[in-house]
């Protein structure tokens, strides 16, 4: 069965240093999502990707996270400087397209992030 | 606006016992429902989704909810619960392939 991949499952940083975390799609998937998942709370959209291209980004800081997906297929998600607040799971999940509302979103094991 | 709330953030219930968890949405438009199952350091697992078409929904490990559009609610129920069903569980709404989450539930099984 495909699966959504992601990596690293676990990180630990300072704050002040960037990170990186890494998503891989179930192939064919042509939309892409990042979430935050803080503890005990449901998880929050940051960016939304069609293909290459942002959907919505509407959540994003811009200040310190960027997120792309160049060739419309993988997708990194970084943050530079982590900030202790960053401390939380990230979630990739993906589906067939944005058009369709009842489309099945499949996530991934999630990166969970420590910032000390 | 979609919104979904999730009431009672810790369930226990004993092992062969009732699962009843609650949500109830918000939408604009007919909704499409999910309930999601995340086991501790995971990622998310879909249990089932509500479509428009039955309006009771069954799906993987015995779980099954219903669609009542006159009290916007879409509940989570299983007859008689597992040890291995202890985690939490997460219900949303789509809206235009945007999903929105509940705060979720924390199941516990009591042996």
């Amino acid at each position: 069965e495909a699966e959504v991949a992601q990596s690293p499952r676990y990180k630990i940083t300072e704050k002040s240093q960037a990170v990186a975390f890494w998503c891989d799609p179930i192939s064919g998937h042509a939309t892409l999502y990042w979430y935050r998942q803080i503890l005990g709370q449901g998880p929050e959209l940051l960016v939304q990707f069609q293909d290459e291209s942002v959907v919505d980004d509407s959540q994003l800081p811009k200040d310190r996270f960027s997120a792309e997906r160049l060739k419309g297929v993988d997708s990194t998600l970084k943050i530079q400087p982590a900030e202790l607040g960053d401390s939380a799971m990230y979630l990739c999940a993906s589906s067939w397209q944005t058009s369709g509302r009842s489309d099945t979103q499949y996530f991934g094991p999630g990166t969970r992030l420590t910032v000390l | 606006a979609q919104s979904v709330t999730q009431l009672g953030s810790h369930v226990s219930v004993s092992e062969g016992a009732l699962v009843l968890l609650r949500c109830n949405y918000s939408s604009s438009v007919p909704p499409y429902l999910f309930w999601y199952v995340q086991y501790p350091n995971q990622g998310l697992q879909l249990l089932l989704k509500y479509t428009s078409a039955a309006t009771l929904v069954k799906g993987i490990n015995g779980f099954e909810a219903e669609f009542k559009k006159s009290e916007t609610s879409f509940h989570l129920t299983k007859p008689s619960a597992h040890m291995s069903d202890a985690a939490e569980y997460f219900c949303a709404v789509s809206d235009l392939g945007q999903f929105y989450f509940g705060t979720g539930t924390s199941l516990t099984v009591i042996p």
